[in-house]
């Protein structure tokens, strides 16, 4: 079974600069789409980015293009989220996904347990 | 962009209750709707895909309907363990959730 464990959350200042890390073991991470997501307090998950399984394809938020880039390495089964020129409002939980398939349709399973980003000056 | 907006953003019930909890999306979506639970602390994990297909593992008392614009999430008897938060998701273009309805006591 698939597991996938998030760090380098953290609190930094607007403006800053942080890169998120998901680590995934148990099943072959380069043979999927993986996403971040995230989750302010009390709100609805937001779909943040996702990557296609050798890289080369990635999918922005509007809210987010320009600032974050995701990237992935596959020898390290690892999914990385750069994020740039951070605001306030990017404060919350973030968490990897796997896109998963099922006749035709794609959903997010599993998720990772979530680590907390927070910008506040 | 496709917006998501759930109904009731709370509801209160008791064990052995029929809730049904709905999903609109903003134009056709085809049956690309997925629906996900959420108890505090823990990440979402998804109940049902493709608008009415029940995950692996997901108990046969909750179930999806819909399709176009209008969707359902049903759990036909609650139990002390379906008390959580819910998410509806649209993957016809991207990704889209719900902002959730919370099922409490």
């Amino acid at each position: 079974e698939m597991q996938l464990v998030e760090s380098g959350g953290g609190l930094l200042q607007p403006g800053g600069s942080l890169r998120l890390s998901c680590a995934a073991s148990g099943i072959t991470f380069s043979t999927y789409w993986m996403n971040w997501v995230r989750q302010g307090p009390g709100k609805g998950p937001m779909w943040v980015a996702h990557i296609s399984p050798d890289g080369s394809s990635a999918n922005y938020a509007d809210s987010v293009k320009g600032r974050f880039t995701i990237s992935r390495d596959n020898a390290k089964n690892t999914l990385y989220l750069q994020m740039n020129s951070l605001r306030v409002e990017d404060s919350a939980v973030y968490y990897c996904a796997r896109e998963t398939y099922g006749s035709g349709y794609n959903f997010f399973d599993p998720w990772g347990q979530g680590t907390l980003v927070t910008v506040s000056s | 962009d496709i917006q998501m907006t759930q109904s009731p953003s709370s509801v209160s019930a008791s064990v052995g209750d029929r809730v049904t909890i709905t999903c609109r999306a903003s134009q056709s979506i085809r049956t690309y709707l997925n629906w996900y639970q959420q108890k505090p602390g823990k990440a979402p994990g998804v109940l049902i895909y493709g608008a009415s297909r029940l995950q692996s593992g997901v108990p046969s008392r909750f179930s999806g309907r819909g399709s176009g614009t209008d969707f359902s999430l049903t759990i036909s008897s609650l139990q002390p363990e379906d008390f959580a938060t819910y998410f509806c998701q649209q993957s016809y273009s991207l990704y889209t959730f719900g902002q959730g309805t919370n099922l409490e006591i």
